[in-house]
């Protein structure tokens, strides 16, 4: 089965500083992992995405996150939180084959001038 | 890259009609789309999942003849609320997954649609 965790419901820093948004995972396969980020009223707009390549992922933005099967975590982070940056923010697994996504309840980041 | 066009992104309108949302992959084809649901301050709830030419597969607990999916074609999805009442309010969003041979492609989503059912 898979699921998601989002650890936080609601994040908040100020600008300019780091950003840590954690997501731990449950799959019973080798899981495909995602970051989405929704702004107010919106659709979902993909950040990066993990396929079992390379564990450091880069998106765009500049938000990265890392695969860690270890710990079954894929932390999304940015050294510099941007205004731009406040929105709701998704972990998401899906199965091997895409046929569905399963969504972590989300992050709200809020980012403080 | 990838655009999923929903339309139309919100409807005001009287409990009993219906209404019908489209959801377009406008610059890729998609055999497979995805209907979900959000809560205010809520995750997406998948609703189903849309697959060109056959039948759309339901989640369990999703009225089939309330939420009426069709998908013609490669491009287009639509869900139809039928009889709305204001239970159904709420953010609808598709997505559209591309059809190409390799694996792991992302879902797409559209900006969605805000119902409101008076």
């Amino acid at each position: 089965a898979q699921s998601v965790t989002q650890l936080d419901s609601h994040v908040s820093v100020s600008e300019g500083t780091p950003v840590l948004l954690r997501c731990n995972y449950s799959s019973s396969y080798s899981p495909s992992l995602f970051w989405y980020v929704q702004h107010p009223n919106k659709g979902l707009q993909l950040l990066l995405k993990y396929t079992s390549a390379a564990t450091l992922v880069k998106g765009i933005n500049g938000f990265e996150a890392e695969f860690k099967k270890s710990e079954t975590s894929f932390h999304l982070t940015k050294p510099s939180a941007h205004m731009s940056d406040a929105a709701e923010y998704f972990c998401v697994v899906s199965d091997p084959n895409f046929n569905k996504f399963y969504f972590g309840s989300g992050t709200k980041l809020n980012v403080k001038p | 890259g990838a655009v999923v066009s929903q339309h139309p992104s919100r409807v005001i309108c009287k409990s009993g009609t219906s209404v019908k949302i489209e959801c377009r992959s406008l610059d890729f084809q998609a055999t497979t789309m995805f209907w979900y649901r959000q809560f205010p301050k809520q995750s997406l709830m998948l609703m189903a999942t849309s697959n060109e030419g056959s039948k759309a597969t339901y989640e369990q607990g999703v009225e089939k003849d309330k939420f009426l999916i069709n998908h013609a074609s490669l491009t287009l999805s639509t869900l139809t609320v039928t009889s709305a009442h204001p239970e159904d309010s709420s953010f609808y969003i598709c997505s559209a997954r591309e059809t190409t041979g390799f694996l792991n492609q992302p879902q797409h989503f559209g900006d969605g649609t805000r119902l409101s059912i008076l």
